[in-house]
């Protein structure tokens, strides 16, 4: 079965920090990889994806590259700001269904 | 911009007591889906809904659940008679297709604590 494995948080760090957060993958056939992000109060969000093996994915500074050799999709940012903090969930689907398998979500708590 | 809204917030029972969570989700989207993440763990599936029918659920959707959509906007989850283990974070979502790479939107969950 498919199954995501992300880093436990909370991941604390202070404002322009370097970003990473791991994210590894187990999926029968090739998924597509996501990055959604939760900030209090408010739903999930789809910050970036990727569809294929070495496509990378990019929104609001953030990068995560879909690596199939080592099944990983790792989320970076190079200069994090108090903005950022928030829940980070990784995903992933396969072929035709429209249910993400998620992670657990890694608390990111961003301090000035 | 339009967003899915979800009430309440956060929501205390007390065991085998019944509860309604609600959901608005975004006005032209078509399909409706309940998810639910149990403190620490993953966000889990329950249960898809297109055309006043579930579509596909998990197996944690047992007979204690059950969705509706009483009328043009809200989007109801029921679980008759709650259990301790009940308690979790439940998201609703909505998109406006389900194939392929289109996007599920999420509201803010509603946190349920069974006493």
């Amino acid at each position: 079965g498919n199954s995501v494995t992300q880093m436990e948080g909370p991941v604390t760090l202070s404002e322009e920090a370097f970003l990473t957060i791991n994210c590894t993958y187990t999926a029968t056939g090739y998924p597509s990889l996501f990055w959604y992000v939760q900030y209090p109060g408010e739903g999930l969000q789809l910050l970036l994806k990727a569809t294929k093996a070495d496509d990378k994915g990019s929104n609001k500074g953030f990068e995560a590259t879909y690596r199939k050799e080592t099944t990983s999709f790792h989320l970076e940012k190079g200069s994090v700001q108090v903005s950022d903090s928030a829940v980070y969930f990784c995903a992933l689907r396969t072929g035709g269904s429209y249910i993400p398998t998620f992670g657990r979500g890694t608390s990111l708590i961003v301090h000035p | 911009e339009p967003e899915v809204t979800q009430t309440p917030s956060h929501q205390v029972t007390q065991m085998g007591q019944e509860v309604i969570l609600r959901c608005v989700p975004i006005s032209n989207h078509l399909y409706f889906y309940w998810y639910r993440q149990i403190l620490g763990q993953k966000v889990e599936f329950l249960v898809s809904f297109y055309n006043n029918e579930i579509s596909e659920k998990s197996e944690i959707f047992d007979d204690q659940f059950s969705v509706e959509r009483p009328d043009g906007s809200n989007f109801t989850l029921k679980i008759r008679s709650t259990k301790l283990e009940d308690s979790a974070m439940y998201f609703c979502a909505s998109s406006e297709i389900q194939q392929g790479a289109n996007e599920q939107f999420f509201g803010p969950g509603t946190r349920l604590t069974v006493l």
